[in-house]
């Protein structure tokens, strides 16, 4: 079946470090790709997606990009700062379902 | 705007104990589902809903039931609760027409915690 892989975390930067969170996927026919961000006590909310092949998403400053290549949709940001500490999960949604990594908690020092 | 609405927020059952957790949303939106969130875990799908009258299991729907008798309304029931159901419960909807097709909106999470 459909699944997500993202690297564990924690991930640890100072403010202004670039950030990079890394996310494959394994899905029959071709996917939508998503980010999302939950703050602490919150629930889940959409980050950025992509729907197809070589798309970029991004928002807030993140980018991520669909490869299909190497079934990838890695997480980038060039500059972090300290209110982007959350939980990020990468996931994807080949039928009607959506199908979540395990998340990556992000804490940015000052 | 509502949105995903969830309760109760925090419930303390005891082991064979029933109980529902609600879900409503007001977005009018065809699909419906329930996540259950644990450390190390991430958010694993329980079962979801394409529409009114229509349900569907997810990778984890051992010990849960749910129907969709309304667009509105997602209730998960857990008939005879077991420890391995302490979790972070979340609701989430989303549309399958029009433009925002991919977005799920998710509740604020229900806590359960089963002795």
């Amino acid at each position: 079946g459909d699944s997500v892989t993202q690297m564990e975390g924690p991930v640890t930067l100072s403010e202004e470090a670039f950030l990079t969170i890394n996310c494959t996927y394994t899905a029959t026919g071709y996917p939508s790709l998503f980010w999302y961000v939950q703050y602490p006590g919150e629930g889940l909310q959409l980050l950025l997606k992509a729907t197809k092949a070589d798309d970029k998403g991004s928002n807030k400053g993140f980018e991520a990009t669909y490869r299909k290549e190497t079934t990838s949709f890695h997480l980038e940001k060039g500059s972090v700062q300290v209110s982007d500490s959350a939980v990020y999960f990468c996931a994807l949604r080949g039928d009607d379902k959506i199908i979540f990594g395990k998340g990556t908690r992000l804490h940015i020092l000052p | 705007n509502a949105g995903v609405t969830q309760t109760p927020k925090f419930q303390v059952l005891k082991t064979g104990q029933s109980m529902t957790l609600q879900c409503a949303q007001d977005m009018n939106h065809e699909y419906m589902s329930w996540y259950r969130q644990d450390p190390g875990m991430g958010l694993r799908l329980i079962h979801y809903s394409v529409g009114a009258g229509i349900t569907d299991q997810g990778e984890v729907p051992n010990g849960y039931n749910v129907s969709r008798s309304t667009t509105e309304d997602f209730p998960l029931r857990l008939l005879s609760a077991a420890p391995s159901q302490t979790s972070v419960y979340f609701c989430a909807s989303r549309a399958l027409t029009g433009g925002r097709t991919g977005e799920l909106f998710f509740g604020e999470g229900s806590r359960l915690t089963v002795l």
